[in-house]
Order: structure tokens, then C-alpha cells, then sequence
């Protein structure tokens, strides 16, 4: 079974610009969510969609905002860019149903944002 | 709220040598904890996970972790750690509720570091 992939896996934008990235999740799998990973702040939580609605969202200003389709498949868009953005974007699938194991999350490479 | 501290920052030790990593959590319900490995430019791998039953949990690469409730901890372990074991270790809580489990909260993560 393939594993979760990430596009671009490496982006360079200016300052003010926007972005969007895209994951696939691992087939079957309904639960994606995004996670930010930086030196200085670790791994923090972004938002998570489950069945093409957000179910859970973290920390973040409204310049973070994402979407999920029918097929599962997930993009995140960051509008404005700020230098403090440049991170790497890692996405995660599961089944996302009741039951231990379901929420097992499972991690694409990520997508290395760099913001000039 | 919940959270996770991962102690050591840095680890160096032989290979073939014992290695435990620590791991503590403060979660008001039964915990959902994992450990995930990166590997540089990598994302997350799952290495093992616990949400019920036996507390001594295998997972792979020969890795065991033990649930100490009493303690609130979920330290790693590896009998004798190979070279290619080198790489960065995290520690993750969700709630294990289907609302949030898949919101993880991660450590700041240990970066291992094995000589020859």
C-alpha cells in the first residue's frame, strides 16, 4: 500500500505571497491532518479534516486554512507569507474512526517551506 | 491541556550499548501516546504506540516502550542500538476520544547519536 506523499517537496516564496501545498493521503485512510515543524517551535499542530470537514484546528492565525475533497486528498494554503513560515509542512493520515488503532497517524515527508 | 517532555535533548551512545529514552506526559484521561522516529529531511515514522492493555508495548526496529501510569511516563527502549538507529526521536500524546485523538502533542524530541 502506498504511503502518504506530499507536493512540492521543496518551495521557495517571497514574503506577502501565498501557497498551497497537497497530500494524498494512504488509501482508505479519512483523517488528514497538518502539522508545522520549525527549530525553534518543534512540532505543532495545524488543523485536521476528517470526510471533507475540519474537525480539529490548533494554534494558528486564519492566514493558515485548508480543505479536504471527496477523494480524501488534502491541500493547505497559507496566505501572506511571513518569514517566520519557512518550516517544513508535514502531513498525516489515518482511519480517523472510533477505535485505538484508527487514529494511528501515519507521515508524509513533509514539503520544506522557504520564505525569502 | 495536554503535554509531553522529552528530558534529554541529546543522547550519544555506542553502538551495541542499551539505550532508553525518556518520556513524560500530562494528560488529565487515558492517554493515547506513540513515539515516532525522523530521520534527517524525513518525516515522521511510527515506531509504537500505546492506548490500552499491556503496558510493555514492541514496536519495530526492536524498539519496547513501557506505559508508567503512576508516573505519567512512556520511555523508549532498545536492548543494542545499531548506527543506522541515529536520528531524532519524539514523543506524542493524543486524547483518546474520537474528537481529538488525532490533535497529537509532540516533545521537543531527542536526537540520538551512536559512535562505532
Amino acid at each position: 500500500k502506498a504511503g502518504v506523499t506530499q507536493t512540492p517537496r521543496y518551495l521557495i516564496k517571497t514574503r506577502g505571497q501565498q501557497v498551497t501545498l497537497s497530500c494524498s493521503p494512504i488509501s482508505g485512510h479519512r483523517s488528514v491532518s497538518w502539522y508545522q515543524q520549525t527549530p525553534g517551535q518543534g512540532l505543532q499542530f495545524l488543523f485536521e479534516y476528517f470526510s471533507e470537514t475540519q474537525r480539529n484546528k490548533g494554534n494558528f492565525p486564519g492566514r493558515f486554512s485548508g480543505r479536504q475533497f471527496s477523494n480524501s486528498r488534502s491541500e493547505m494554503n497559507v496566505s501572506t507569507l511571513e518569514l517566520g513560515d519557512s518550516a517544513l509542512y508535514l502531513c498525516a493520515s489515518s482511519l480517523g474512526r472510533a477505535g485505538g488503532t484508527s487514529y494511528e497517524q501515519y507521515f508524509g515527508p513533509g514539503t520544506r517551506l522557504t520564505v525569502t | 491541556a495536554q503535554s509531553v517532555t522529552q528530558p534529554d535533548i541529546h543522547i550519544t551512545v555506542s553502538e551495541g550499548a542499551s539505550l532508553e529514552l525518556r518520556c513524560n506526559y500530562s494528560y488529565g484521561a487515558t492517554p493515547y501516546l506513540f513515539w515516532y522516529v525522523q530521520s534527517p529531511g524525513q518525516g515522521l515514522q511510527l515506531l509504537l504506540k500505546y492506548f490500552s492493555g499491556d503496558t510493555l508495548v514492541q514496536g519495530i526496529k526492536g524498539f519496547e516502550a513501557e506505559f508508567k501510569r503512576s508516573q505519567s511516563s512512556f520511555n523508549l527502549r532498545k536492548p543494542s542500538v545499531h548506527w543506522s538507529d541515529a536520528a531524532e526521536y519524539f514523543c506524542a500524546v493524543g486524547a483518546l476520544n474520537t474528537g481529538t485523538a488525532s490533535k497529537l502533542t509532540f516533545g521537543t524530541g531527542t536526537r540520538l547519536q551512536v559512535t562505532l
